[in-house]
């Protein structure tokens, strides 16, 4: 059981808009910024959204993501095959150090 | 271009101790926090800990507390995770990653560690 919560799974068809939500608590979310990892099959992940909703250079701006109290999103539009992956959450927790959510598996139809 | 290369896969009987190394280039290595995090086949990612290797400051997921040790080298820009006594629940990739704070913005991951426990 992962201290974040997110939704086991996730789809959408090229071109649409997807939400991806993230749950935590006072002593995580709600305290301390949300980042978020792009996971590729055989690859490392990938830091993808970082401070709640700052991009690093190279990310593209399908990219987003939001905080609001103690839960978070990232929203990706114009979805493409490639963003196919999985996507987890992270996000520093006073009581237990680094927390992340189990992740959300994206499915491009 | 920074880089986190870490050591090769490990295959280990239950019992056995383990050392597996992560070393960064091309930035400045006591200044950023070195992460290592957890991969359990199927799984996803859980958090084990985290050292800044200026001042070796270290902080340890209740779930790995005495479980492992997490330490580093400056010297040789190097991180370590090390086990004394491995479990076939160890098995798994494990990655080490770099962040420049606690707030888990976990920037450059080394490529992984497979680690297999297996008797």
């Amino acid at each position: 059981q992962s201290v974040l919560t997110q939704s086991p799974s996730a789809s959408g068809t090229p071109g649409q808009r997807v939400t991806i939500s993230c749950s935590g608590g006072s002593s995580n979310i709600g305290s301390n910024t949300v980042n978020w990892y792009q996971h590729l099959p055989g690859t490392a992940p990938k830091l993808l959204i970082y401070t709640n909703n700052q991009r690093p250079s190279g990310v593209p701006d399908r990219f987003s993501g939001s905080k609001s109290g103690t839960s978070a999103s990232l929203a990706i539009s114009g979805l493409q095959s490639e963003d196919e992956a999985d996507y987890y959450c992270g996000a520093w927790d006073d009581s237990l150090n680094g927390v992340f959510g189990g992740g959300t598996k994206l499915t491009v139809l | 271009e920074v880089q986190l290369v870490q050591s090769g896969a490990e295959v280990k009987k239950p019992g056995e101790s383990l050392k597996i190394s992560c070393k960064g280039s091309e930035y400045s290595f006591s200044n950023y926090w070195i992460a290592w995090v957890r991969q359990m086949p199927g799984k996803g990612l859980e958090w084990m800990g985290i050292i800044y290797p200026g001042d070796s400051d270290t902080r340890y997921s209740p779930s790995f507390q005495g479980q492992v040790t997490i330490s580093a080298d400056n010297s040789i820009n190097t991180a370590y995770l090390q086990w004394s006594s491995l479990k076939a629940s160890d098995t798994a990739m494990y990655y080490c990653v770099r962040s420049n704070s606690l707030q888990l913005r976990l920037d450059y991951w080394g490529q992984g560690t497979l680690v297999t426990v297996s008797s």
